[in-house]
């Protein structure tokens, strides 16, 4: 079965660092997106990207994050400049739209320590 | 503000026993509601998708409901197996810009499942 692939799956790094979070969607699928989960939190929606483009983005997804489709297969999350607050899970999801599937395949999440 | 409350927040069940999971959602425009099985650090896997027109649709041992009048869904374990024990979340879709649907989590419910 298709699979949504993140890496690394454990990122520890230093406040104010810069990370960046790889994700390699389903070949087929159009639509991605990245959602992150404080401990302990609710699954929060960061921001969709189609088109090559950004098509929404939440309150949480300021000017320290960005979105990169660099290549055919990757789908990037970049902090610039990390907080205590950003240590979460980070996960990626990817969908093809289709007349008779809703589906969203997540990914196993990246999970991200900032100390 | 779109939100959706999941009851209990977590409830033990001995193997072989059948539990249900509330879930409770004021979402607008409503597109469609998702049922989501997450292992402990790992990304949601999809059990069931329920559109507006659906009132009830299974996957196995596991069988979802929707009453869109009510706003109100609910996730039933049959013949609860210790492979159960997870959190168990509703989402629910909402029709939003150009990348399809936006999903709102809950917070889950935990189950576990005891031998």
């Amino acid at each position: 079965e298709p699979e949504v692939t993140q890496t690394p799956s454990h990122q520890v790094t230093q406040m104010g660092q810069e990370v960046i979070l790889r994700c390699v969607p389903i070949s087929n699928h159009l639509y991605f997106y990245w959602y992150r989960q404080i401990l302990g939190q609710k699954v929060e929606f960061l921001v969709s990207f189609y088109n090559n483009e950004i098509s929404e983005k939440s309150e949480i997804f300021d000017d320290q994050f960005s979105v990169e489709r660099p290549d055919g297969s990757n789908f990037t999350l970049k902090i610039r400049s990390t907080k205590l607050e950003d240590s979460a899970m980070y996960f990626c999801a990817s969908r093809r739209e289709t007349q008779d599937s809703y589906g969203y395949t997540f990914g196993s999440g990246t999970r991200l320590t900032v100390v | 503000k779109n939100q959706v409350e999941q009851s209990p927040q977590s409830l033990i069940i001995l193997e072989g026993k059948n539990c249900t999971l509330q879930c409770n959602y004021t979402v607008s425009p409503f597109s469609n509601l998702r049922w989501y099985k997450q292992d402990t650090g790992r990304g949601p896997v999809s059990l069931t998708i329920m559109t507006f027109s659906e009132n009830t649709k299974s996957n196995g041992r596991y069988t979802a409901t929707l009453d869109a009048d009510t706003k109100q869904s609910s996730l039933h374990i049959t013949a609860s197996q210790l492979s159960d024990s997870a959190s168990y979340i509703c989402v629910v879709s909402a029709r939003s810009g150009a990348a399809g649907n936006k999903l709102t989590f809950g917070g889950g419910t935990r189950v576990l499942v005891k031998p």
